[in-house]
């Protein structure tokens, strides 16, 4: 078992709906959780970080998390075209002082 | 304000050949990382370090090595290149005392023919 799965992609949305990332993680050392999104060819860029049970929004973003179920996931609302990129799920151990990134969701989202 | 710099940006290699990746970092970061990332996959980390003089072998950490003199340089080494080591490699790093968050370099796209 991977330590930090995503739902297996590709998603495709069209234009101003809601898109729905998952990621499932193992290892309950990790406290924080981030997503990345990362642009073809491009280097990941953070856009959520979460560390306590809930939800927590930024702009057309939310973030949810739910420890007890080792659940993190990404809400996208009124997706643009330029929302179309890979989203990569993260695990930090603060204790480990490490990351440890699932392989990744790539969105389209269609005109 | 640099932040994270990878040089090269892109490399080829031949088989048995060595090289260095080099990564600096301005942000007075004490925690970084040597990430790779194969097409389609996510993030592997190669060796990461959380200050100067201290490493430490992340999830694949065979056939390459690192060292950390400072604070803001931390060199990735490739000895005798090999196929399996054509991919892309991100440094990144993160504040001591922070959260985990990430800030990464441009990456270097390395192949080996």
């Amino acid at each position: 078992q991977k330590e930090v799965e995503q739902n297996s992609g590709p998603l495709s949305v069209p234009e101003g709906a809601i898109a729905s990332l998952n990621c499932t993680y193992s290892d309950r050392g990790s406290q924080s959780f981030f997503w990345y999104r990362q642009y073809s060819g491009k280097s990941p860029e953070l856009i959520m970080s979460i560390y306590s049970n809930g939800d927590k929004e930024d702009g057309r973003f939310t973030a949810q998390l739910n420890k007890a179920s080792q659940y993190v996931s990404l809400l996208i609302r009124d997706s643009q075209p330029s929302d179309s990129a890979t989203y990569l799920c993260a695990a930090y151990n603060t204790n480990a002082g490490k990351s440890t990134f699932g392989d990744g969701t790539t969105l389209t989202v269609k005109p | 304000n640099a932040g994270v710099t990878q040089t090269p940006k892109f490399r080829i290699l031949k088989i048995g050949q060595s090289m260095t990746l080099q990564c600096t970092q301005d942000m007075n970061h004490n925690y970084m990382y040597w990430y790779r990332q194969d097409p389609g996959m996510g993030l592997k980390l190669i060796y990461y370090s959380v200050g100067a003089g201290i490493t430490d072998k992340g999830e694949v950490p065979n056939g390459y090595n690192v060292s950390r003199s400072t604070t803001e340089d931390f060199p990735l080494r490739l000895e005798l290149a090999a196929p399996s080591q054509t991919s892309v490699y991100f440094c990144a790093s993160s504040p001591r005392g922070g959260t985990g968050e990430l800030f990464f370099g441009e990456g270097s796209r390395l192949t080996v023919l």
